[in-house]
């Protein structure tokens, strides 16, 4: 079946530093992904939309400089947090549909999610 | 999305069948019903969705009232597995992106 892939699963880093992240649609195009950004023991908000060369689409109070989101081939979206802090340590995680599945479920696909920290 | 409410926990006994229910008095009559589950420190994975009638898959059941105000996730036979968040969303026909709520702690006793 379709599947979405995030790499790093666990990053630490230092104030001050910038953070890739990456999400590969794995035997699928997706010309749309989307990122959220979860904190512990709430649920998962809707950051971006990440659209294949173009730009992304960000969500009210998401700070479009902070998280720059690449969507530079139908497989693959990256999200980097510029500059970090620690208020930005969270489980960030992507999400992709497979247009061409059938039957067309409308099923998202989630990656299994990058654990950023910073110290 | 129109707005979907569900009770914030819940428990049920392993082996039993568990019904979660989710109450949605603003749909409209282009939304679909969707139930996604997320396992502890795991991305979020579809369960089963449906329009106006009872779905089933190998996952579970989904039960939508008749005015498709309401609707119940019905897992028939809890494993420990099983011990996860709900959420109950609602999406447009079309429209890829999905918001979420606060979705049910579903907890599974041994």
């Amino acid at each position: 079946g379709a599947v979405v892939s995030q790499h790093p699963s666990r990053v630490i880093c230092k104030s001050g530093t910038s953070v890739k992240i990456e999400c590969r649609s794995l035997d699928f195009q997706a010309t749309t992904m989307f990122w959220y950004r979860q904190f512990p023991k709430q649920s998962l908000m809707l950051m971006a939309t990440s659209n294949e060369g173009s730009k992304a689409t960000y969500e009210q109070g998401v700070e479009k400089d902070k998280f720059l989101i690449n969507h530079a081939s139908l497989t693959l979206s990256t999200l980097t947090v510029t500059s970090a802090h620690p208020e930005d340590s969270s489980f960030y995680i992507c999400s992709a549909r497979d247009p061409g599945r059938r039957p067309n479920t409308g099923e998202l696909f989630f990656g299994e999610g990058s654990r950023l920290t910073v110290l | 999305d129109a707005k979907t409410t569900q009770p914030n926990s819940m428990e049920s006994n392993e082996e039993e069948p568990v019904h979660l229910p989710c109450n949605h008095s603003t749909i409209s009559g282009t939304d679909y019903i969707h139930w996604y589950r997320q396992l502890p420190s795991q991305g979020p994975e579809y369960v089963i969705h449906g329009l106006t009638s009872n779905v089933n898959n190998r996952m579970a059941s989904l039960a939508i009232a008749e005015d498709r105000k309401s609707s119940t996730l019905i897992l028939h036979r809890a494993t420990l597995r099983d011990a996860a968040v709900y959420y109950c969303i609602l999406r447009v026909s079309g429209d890829d992106k999905i918001i979420f709520g606060k979705g049910t702690r579903l907890h599974i006793l041994p």
